[in-house]
């Protein structure tokens, strides 16, 4: 199962709207809404900001938010903070019997 | 609030076998609807499911993992392991454990990962 193709890095300054795409097939962000997304700070456990494309849990910034368009996802943060800096990875669901695939991991920088 | 935390050597030997626990709090480590999950990120790569299992025992494995892995629960101590046999240079990652809500797909808790490395 290949993974999900993400950019390698996106910036922005503070207070700007950045966005990562998270490209895939028909076998998983085409077919299905199970896409989710984690942020990860150097040395820390990934941590589930986005659910089922849209939903956010509780406690997570509005700033953050998730869409889709065909095979492709996206993760938009918006009011860029220097706390948001880290790796983000998209996931999904896929029906090519495997538990799930990842996406390749993009890194934000705060400029 | 999940709580996860992994255990075990930092250190394996090649053909070896890797164990690691991952011990569970927070929540009912029995509760419907949701597995307990080992993932790895080997170096400069992304991250891989290894396998899944349930609070009764039924698991999931990754096709290209399955016949070296094992996974196991002991819900007395709301704990669950992985073990991994054959190990080689390429085994060498950061593993986590997670839990995976089954309905919709996602990991709703991570542990922070402990690095295993395969050398002699």
């Amino acid at each position: 199962q290949s993974a999900l193709t993400q950019p390698a890095s996106v910036s922005g300054s503070p207070g700007q709207s950045i966005t990562i795409s998270c490209t895939g097939t028909n076998s998983d962000i085409g077919d299905f809404d199970f896409v989710s997304w984690y942020q990860q700070h150097p040395g820390k456990a990934p941590k589930l900001v986005i659910y089922e494309v849209t939903n956010r849990p509780s406690g997570i910034s509005w700033r953050f938010s998730g869409s889709k368009s065909g095979n492709t996802a996206s993760l938009t943060i918006s009011g860029l903070q220097a706390g948001d800096e880290a790796d983000y990875y998209c996931s999904s669901y896929t029906n090519r019997g495997s538990l799930g695939v990842f996406g390749t991991g993009t890194q934000v920088t705060v400029l | 609030q999940v709580q996860l935390q992994e255990s075990g050597p930092g250190l394996v030997e090649p053909s070896q076998t890797l164990s690691l626990t991952c011990s569970v709090s927070g929540v009912s480590f029995t509760s419907t609807g949701y597995f307990w999950t080992w993932i790895r990120q080997q170096p400069g790569k992304t991250l891989e499911y290894i396998g899944r299992i349930y609070h009764s025992g039924t698991t999931y494995f990754n096709p290209s993992l399955k016949s070296r892995v094992a996974m196991s629960v002991d819900t007395s101590k709301n704990q669950f392991s992985l073990r991994l046999s054959a190990v080689t240079a390429a085994d060498t990652a950061v593993y986590y454990c997670a839990r995976y809500y089954y309905r919709d797909h996602y990991l709703d808790g991570w542990g922070q990962g402990t690095l295993v490395t395969v050398s002699s």
